[in-house]
């Protein structure tokens, strides 16, 4: 693999159902990011890990988990799905908290 | 709050040349991303400034004025492939990114 991949690419999930998106990069970079991008917003910081066993809290982390075992991973879960979840998800990386963020292909999800 | 500002939509035709403004009303300044999103697509890196004036790039250039809370992109000699959106996002004094709405180009030939 190169670069960052998510899976999965798209998910209808019922209301209530717990859910993980994966996501894995391949570049090495010691920060990561997950994102939710909805029509007419931008985007929006769920969680970010600076580095490998830490994890922070972005703008809109209510109803969302994640961890940081190691470099290349970075899961998010949703613990109890809910409709004001569905978006389309994207995770970023980026070799020092400061530079550009490359991103994954995203994941829709759709909460009914 | 932190604000980030972008026109909604533009139209621009083929071969012309388009600017994009961005104004920013954010905690702290580290530096201003643009990005080119592709519908269905990912964001990928257009552009970074962190100190006032213009950066050039090929076909893109950026501009950014930190005492005005200001940025614009420049596109010139428009292709059809130039349709996207355009984020512009700055980084704040937790380093982390606020990004605007986007800015959806139309290019028509």
């Amino acid at each position: 693999i190169a670069g960052i991949t998510q899976a999965p690419t798209s998910q209808i999930l019922a209301a209530g159902r717990r859910m993980t998106l994966r996501c894995t990069q391949d570049m090495r970079h010691n920060a990561m990011y997950w994102y939710r991008q909805d029509l007419g917003l931008g985007l929006r910081l769920i969680h970010y890990s600076n580095t490998a066993g830490t994890t922070g809290k972005g703008e809109v982390p209510d109803g969302y988990s994640v961890s940081r075992a190691n470099t290349d991973d970075f899961p998010l879960t949703l613990a109890s799905a809910v409709p004001s979840q569905t978006s389309v998800y994207f995770c970023a990386s980026s070799d020092r908290e400061a530079n550009e963020q490359f991103f994954g292909p995203g994941t829709r999800l759709t909460v009914l | 709050g932190q604000n980030i500002d972008q026109p909604t939509e533009m139209t621009a035709t083929e071969g012309a040349i388009v600017q994009i403004n961005c104004t920013y009303q954010t905690s702290g300044f580290n530096g201003l991303f643009w990005y080119q999103q592709h519908a269905g697509e990912a964001p990928t890196f257009l552009s970074y400034n962190v100190l006032d004036g213009l950066e050039e790039k090929g076909r893109f250039s950026s501009f950014l004025s930190r005492s005005k809370g200001y940025s614009y992109l420049l596109l010139k000699e428009l292709q059809m492939k130039d349709s996207a959106s355009y984020l512009c996002a700055v980084r704040d004094s937790n380093y982390q990114l606020i990004w605007g709405a986007g800015t959806k180009l139309i290019i028509k030939p």
